[in-house]
């Protein structure tokens, strides 16, 4: 089946420093990829869409600058958190799309991110 | 206004026994609905996807049901186990250009021994 990676899938980092976040289709090419957030007991949020090659879609109240997404290719999505805040802290996790048939969507195991 | 609603918000199960998760929608346009288990700290992980003609899947001891009419769901879990513990998530999508997801909120199961 298709598989979805992230990495890293802990990272602890200091207030003010910038984190990136790898995700990647391992055995399939995805020309949609998505990124959410997750808060304790709450269902997935969605925070962007990126098409690769082009720029992200980011969702209401969702700060571009704050979360840069970059998709190089069709198997790898990258997002950044920059200048990173305690409130910041949360469950970061991707998804990769077939544009095709069902639309299946893939989702990663996600990424905890702890910001001190 | 798009949403899935599901009850119940939380459960607990003893081990061996059956439960009946359930989702109810209004999202439209439909395309298709699906189950997924998140087990705690990971991403969720598809279970069944149906499509609007489909009334009943089974995944294993997992099968959901639909009624499109109503715009219900449920998810029946026969003959639980411990690794069954995990949140449920429904999840539908929009259809047309947008092919948007509207995640429900989700049960939170647990079983015990």
């Amino acid at each position: 089946g298709a598989v979805v990676s992230q990495h890293p899938s802990r990272v602890i980092c200091k207030s003010g420093t910038s984190v990136k976040i790898e995700c990647r289709s391992l055995d399939f090419q995805a020309t949609t990829m998505f990124w959410y957030r997750q808060f304790p007991k709450q269902s997935l949020m969605l925070m962007a869409t990126s098409n690769e090659g082009s720029k992200a879609t980011y969702e209401q109240g969702v700060e571009k600058d704050k979360f840069l997404i970059n998709h190089a290719s069709l198997t790898l999505s990258t997002l950044t958190v920059t200048s990173a805040h305690p409130e910041d802290s949360s469950f970061y996790i991707c998804s990769a799309r077939v544009d095709r048939g069902y639309y299946e969507q893939y989702f990663g195991p996600g990424t905890r991110l702890t910001v001190t | 206004k798009n949403q899935v609603e599901q009850s119940p918000q939380s459960l607990i199960i003893l081990e061996g026994k059956n439960c009946t998760l359930q989702c109810n929608y209004t999202v439209s346009p439909f395309s298709n609905l699906r189950w997924y288990k998140q087990d705690t700290g990971r991403g969720p992980v598809s279970l069944t996807i149906m499509t609007f003609s489909e009334n009943t899947k089974s995944n294993g001891r997992y099968t959901a049901t639909l009624d499109a009419d109503t715009k219900q769901s449920s998810l029946h879990i026969t003959a639980s186990q411990l690794s069954d513990s995990a949140s449920y998530i429904c999840v539908v999508r929009v259809a047309g250009a947008t092919n948007k997801l509207i995640f429900g909120t989700g049960t939170l199961l647990a079983v015990q021994p």
